[in-house]
């Protein structure tokens, strides 16, 4: 069990370019999670997956975020168009269902996003 | 809607000396309810889970919390705290039957020890 590893930890990027954080979670968990923290504040939820689907998305994830699971593994999640709101940590999260509801859902390290 | 009100932003504890930090939420149930521990720079570690049975929780690193359905509040307590337990706090709550798939968290107690 090597963790949920998340790629880039620290991007500073400008206002206007496009990023991309990578997220591996724990290789035998089917749900995957993005949740964004900034300074300050507890993290709040962004979107969630099961196994490649998508199935639920927070009104704060606006039309510049998208976030992708392509074959149900790692997950990727794209900010176009960055503003300075935007900088936070982006956390993720995996679990597994197989035990039912209310599995433990394990964090990675954040990526902290700076746009300047 | 669901909510999670930790009331206190900071609080600064003596290494040893017995430590409480409260949380209370507002819910349309009886949500399944969490506490989670954040060093800087870091990720979320859960520390204890409540979800029905005793109201009374164990978690790791020696922390244990209680529900008070009366009270809608989920505290955390150690009865000796360590330099180490030195973070940020989270409280959460997530929907019932639903599990832990989309948690509502509060906006954290900073924890300093002092020697």
């Amino acid at each position: 069990d090597t963790g949920v590893s998340q790629d880039p930890r620290h991007k500073i990027t400008k206002r206007g370019q496009n990023v991309t954080f990578r997220c591996d979670p724990i290789s035998e968990h089917n749900r995957l999670y993005w949740y964004r923290q900034t300074l300050g504040q507890g993290p709040e939820f962004l979107t969630y997956f099961q196994n490649e689907a998508q199935l639920e998305k927070s009104r704060l994830l606006s039309d510049r975020f998208s976030a992708e699971r392509p074959k149900g593994s790692f997950s990727t999640l794209e900010i176009q168009r960055t503003e300075q709101g935007d900088s936070a940590m982006y956390l993720c999260a995996s679990s597994s269902d197989r035990g039912g509801s209310g599995n433990t859902i394990y964090f990675g390290e954040g990526s902290w996003l700076t746009v300047v | 809607a669901q909510s999670v009100t930790q009331p206190d932003i900071h609080i600064t504890v003596s290494e040893g000396a017995s430590l409480e930090l409260r949380c209370n939420y507002s819910y349309g149930a009886t949500p399944y309810l969490f506490w989670y521990v954040q060093s800087p720079g870091q990720g979320l570690q859960l520390l204890l889970k409540y979800f029905s049975g005793d109201t009374l929780v164990q978690g790791i690193k020696g922390f244990e919390a209680e529900f008070k359905r009366s009270q809608s509040s989920f505290n955390l307590r150690k009865p000796s705290v360590h330099w180490s337990d030195a973070a940020e706090y989270f409280c959460a709550v997530g929907p019932p039957n639903f599990g832990n798939e989309k948690l509502t968290f509060g906006t954290g107690t900073r924890l300093t020890i002092i020697p």
